[in-house]
């Protein structure tokens, strides 16, 4: 059974950008939960979907969306690109219930 | 709101030694318990989980155990490697409808030869 695909894996991106980032869950799964990593605060949930719905939202500003499409794949948006989005964004796969497992993130750098 | 509190680290330990990563928990409800593991410049892997109070989750000779009355799940291994090298995460999810982690700030553990 495939993985968890995360793409793309670098990104480099100016202030003021936009950028979208794509995440392909484990066959079956209908859950996607998105997460940003970084040194000072750790692993933070941004959002969750789940059959095309945002069940849960992290404490985010606007500028971080997300949606889902009806294979289950999602992406993720954040408008506006500022130094402090850089980090490595991580996306996980679950059935909703269960274990959640992860891509091998993309790392977005803002410069 | 639910959290997690784990020992920073680093740890760093020679090869065949004890591991011991301490995890506490608050959260409402009951709460599943994970342990997770980074490697460089890898994503997270799922290394063992518990879904009830004294289950005793156990994976590749790591093991924890779900301790309701202490909000605790401790990460133990008997005779590390250096394999066993990487950034471990204790993490839970209060479950119900909505799926979110909450994680630990994360243990970086270095095994040396």
């Amino acid at each position: 059974k495939a993985g968890v695909t995360q793409t793309p894996r670098y990104l480099i991106k100016t202030r003021g950008q936009q950028v979208t980032l794509s995440c392909s869950p484990i066959s079956g799964h209908r859950s996607v939960s998105w997460y940003q990593q970084t040194p000072g605060q750790g692993l933070q949930f941004l959002f969750e979907y789940f059959s095309e719905t945002q069940r849960n939202k992290g404490n985010f500003p606007g500028r971080f969306s997300g949606r889902q499409f009806s294979n289950s794949r999602s992406e993720m948006n954040v408008s506006t690109l500022e130094l402090g989005d850089s980090a490595l964004y991580l996306c996980a796969s679950s059935d909703g219930w269960n274990e959640a497992f992860f891509g091998q993130g993309t790392r977005l750098t803002v410069v | 709101g639910d959290s997690v509190t784990q020992m920073e680290g680093p740890v760093t330990l020679s090869e065949e030694a004890f591991l011991t990563i301490n995890c506490t928990y608050t959260a409402t409800g009951y709460p599943s318990l994970f342990w997770y593991v980074q490697y460089p410049g890898e994503g997270l892997q799922l290394l063992l989980k518990a879904t009830k109070a004294d289950d005793k989750g156990s994976n590749k000779g790591f093991e924890a155990t779900y301790r309701k009355e202490t909000t605790s799940f401790h990460l133990e291994k008997g005779s590390v490697q250096v394999s066993d090298s990487a950034v471990y995460f204790c993490a839970l999810t209060s479950g119900g409808s909505n799926y979110k982690l909450t994680f630990g700030k994360g243990t970086l553990l270095t095994v040396n030869p």
